[in-house]
């Protein structure tokens, strides 16, 4: 069974430019979830899609990041424009969900790392 | 609002060792709690999950305990090897799908 997978792996790019980040979840998991993980830290959840729907987006600085997932299935992370501070790893995980506790295991993708300059 | 911190920050040990990593979070009322490593560069790896009505959860030489009422989880890692050296991060779920992160600890065996 395939994982998650992320395009691109890394990216670099000028601050003020735009940058857009793909991800495919695990085959049937209907939640998926990016996170943004600086250096030296534990990721921290941006937004969450349950199917379509993005059912938590509270920490998704929303002035320059915006998230669609169309069809319930691939999703995409934009930032527009870029600034020195967007420099992380940007992880995509997803989920079964809705099933039980053994259900809401997350699964994470290879990440990709941006550099801002 | 959930905070998790690992303990030790970083470990080395010598090939062979047992050891036991330390995860305390503030807010007791979590769904489950996960288990990672994350090798450098890479994504991060589910170890385990352990249910909130489970003690512990084992896989191979892994075994994970949980203490709820004490905000507490170890991972008690057997007869250790160059190859499990990584970053292991310890996750709370907050309500059934928010996972909240430690800083992890950074872990180096020694051949």
């Amino acid at each position: 069974e395939a994982g998650v997978v992320q395009s691109p792996r890394y990216k670099i790019i000028e601050k003020k430019q735009p940058v857009a980040f793909w991800c495919n979840p695990i085959s049937g998991h209907n939640t998926l979830y990016w996170y943004r993980q600086n250096l030296g830290q534990g990721p921290e959840l941006l937004i969450r899609y349950e199917n379509e729907e993005a059912v938590d987006d509270s920490q998704l600085p929303k002035d320059r990041f915006s998230a669609e997932r169309l069809k319930g299935v691939d999703s995409t992370l934009k930032i527009q424009p870029a600034e020195l501070g967007d420099s992380a790893v940007y992880l995509c995980a997803s989920s079964l969900g809705d099933r039980g506790h053994s259900s809401y295991e997350q699964y994470f993708g290879p990440g990709t790392r941006l550099t801002v300059t | 609002k959930q905070e998790v911190t690992q303990i030790p920050a970083a470990l080395s040990v010598p090939e062979g060792e047992n050891l036991v990593l330390n995860c305390s979070f503030t807010d007791s009322a979590i769904y489950n709690l996960q288990w990672f490593r994350q090798d450098p560069g890479k994504g991060l790896t589910s170890l385990l999950l352990i249910q909130s009505s489970q003690r512990e959860q084992t896989s191979g030489r892994l075994n994970a305990s949980l203490d709820k009422s004490s905000g507490r989880s170890t991972l008690y890692i057997a007869a250790s090897q160059p190859g499990d050296s990584a970053t292991y991060l310890c996750a709370p779920h907050q309500g059934a799908q928010k996972l909240v992160f430690g800083q992890g600890t950074r872990l180096t065996i020694n051949p």
